[in-house]
């Protein structure tokens, strides 16, 4: 049971280069998430998809797309990566059951744009 | 909309002292409330969560948070903290008809011997 995948773990980029961050998910949790973390930030919401074929903006939605592929699979898109979108890029899938949720997260992208 | 504030971005204490990480949370509609950390180089885990019923909530390595509706909060407690507490904590609140998840800004606890 791999949990949430995120890849490619670090990644450098030039300005304007565009690129895509893959997240999967093997628990069949409906809900997914895209976050990014920068200190003194904490984590911010980009964009959201409560369930497969629906996706929402999050708190920080601007340069980015979201494409929730399947309900495994919520990719990240960069069309034309900015120095600002130097972060550090969590996926997260949400777990609902009788006991309440939690929120299970990958391990993370360090994205460098240069 | 949902927001988060973590009223202190860093807490400095010493080791078996007692320990406070303040959150206030806004929204207009019932919400589930969260604590996660994140030790140093990793991803975060999950402390507690309130969902409803008892407002005092227990967690794990014995933190508990107490809900408190009037005053929109959601403090994060520990009676005596230890060196391996050293980690950022954050208040997270979710909607719970769309599960959106906002994090607040973080609070850096900071054990010291």
């Amino acid at each position: 049971n791999a949990g949430v995948t995120q890849t490619p773990k670090f990644q450098v980029l030039k300005t304007g280069q565009s690129m895509t961050l893959q997240c999967a998910q093997d628990m069949n949790h409906n809900s997914m998430y895209w976050y990014r973390q920068d200190p003194g930030m904490g984590l911010r919401l980009i964009y959201y998809s409560a369930s497969e074929g629906t996706t929402d903006k999050g708190e920080v939605p601007n340069g980015y797309n979201v494409s929730r592929l399947n309900k495994r699979e919520f990719s990240l898109r960069l069309e034309s990566a900015a120095p600002s979108q130097t972060s550090v890029y969590f996926c997260a899938s949400r777990e609902v059951d009788t006991r309440g949720e939690k929120l299970f997260f990958g391990s993370g992208t360090q994205l460098s744009v240069l | 909309a949902q927001s988060v504030t973590q009223l202190d971005s860093q807490v400095p204490v010493f080791e078996e002292a007692p320990v406070e990480l303040r959150c206030n949370y806004s929204s207009s509609v019932s919400v589930y409330l969260f604590w996660y950390v994140q030790y140093p180089n990793q991803g975060l885990q999950l402390l507690l969560k309130y969902l409803s019923g008892s407002t005092l909530v227990k967690g794990i390595n014995g933190f508990e948070a107490e809900f408190n509706k009037s005053q929109t909060s959601f403090h994060l407690r520990k009676p005596s903290v230890h060196i391996s507490d050293t980690a950022e904590y954050f208040c997270a609140v979710s909607d719970g008809n769309t599960g959106k998840l906002i994090f607040g800004q973080g609070t850096t606890l900071q054990v010291k011997p």
